[in-house]
């Protein structure tokens, strides 16, 4: 177990509500990385967080937005929600302040758009 | 973008055998990365390779760092059947994100 957890589990929506997931990081790390896992495919990253202001961005577009606290732990919030959006969403975590460090994932929210 | 090859999708294979899964790259990386993700979690690191040429054990896994930074490969010897998951290559940029670019993974099977 890596002691990143997110919340909820599973979430179920409908088209155009807005969402919002949860991560709390390991004790100890500063940086959260946020990803999105399609069924049957390999997770996508979505952007990171280090020290509460976003650190890199992958290809979604501007309706996924995050926050990073300060004790570090991360939100992740999607708008006008869309049925390609159905997804397992994953934090992870990692110590911050180096470049290459190891990231601990969570196990993960599964998101449900009907 | 980056975009990695891991092969093959599927194996199904008899307990005790070994298996080999590998992946490609259009791209260089830094580091590579395998991971097993088991239902109902996110993956889990097996394996970190930061150099090339480089081989790494870990306990019945080995695996490899091409020596052009552009690919990877897994072995796993004598499966048992707690092997059975999704397994994922992984390229990490140094950089300022040190976002992973996933594989799209190999599905590992254990026939009794």
């Amino acid at each position: 177990e890596t002691g990143v957890t997110q919340s909820p589990t599973h979430l179920i929506k409908t088209r155009g509500q807005q969402v919002t997931l949860r991560c709390s990081s390991q004790s100890g790390h500063n940086t959260v990385s946020w990803y999105q896992q399609a069924l049957g495919q390999g997770p996508q990253f979505i952007f990171q967080y280090y020290r509460e202001e976003e650190n890199g961005r992958g290809n979604f577009p501007p309706r996924f937005s995050g926050l990073q606290f300060p004790n570090y732990s991360s939100e992740l919030n999607v708008n006008a929600l869309e049925l390609d959006d159905s997804a397992l969403y994953l934090c992870a975590s990692s110590l911050g302040g180096a470049y290459g460090d190891t990231q601990y994932f969570g196990p993960g929210t599964r998101l449900t758009v009907l | 973008g980056q975009q990695l090859n891991q092969s093959p999708q599927s194996m199904f294979i008899q307990e005790g055998e070994d298996v080999s899964m590998n992946c490609t790259s259009s791209s260089i990386f830094n580091t590579w990365l395998w991971y097993k993700q088991d239902p109902g979690e996110g993956p889990v690191l097996l394996i970190a390779l930061y150099k090339a040429g480089e081989l790494t054990s870990n306990g019945r896994l080995t695996a490899q760092f091409g020596i052009t930074r552009k690919d990877s490969f897994l072995n796993i010897s004598a499966s048992i059947p707690s092997d059975v998951g999704i397994y994922f290559c992984a390229g990490q940029l140094v950089d300022r994100d040190d976002k992973i670019i996933f594989g799209k993974g190999t599905r590992l099977h254990i026939l009794p």
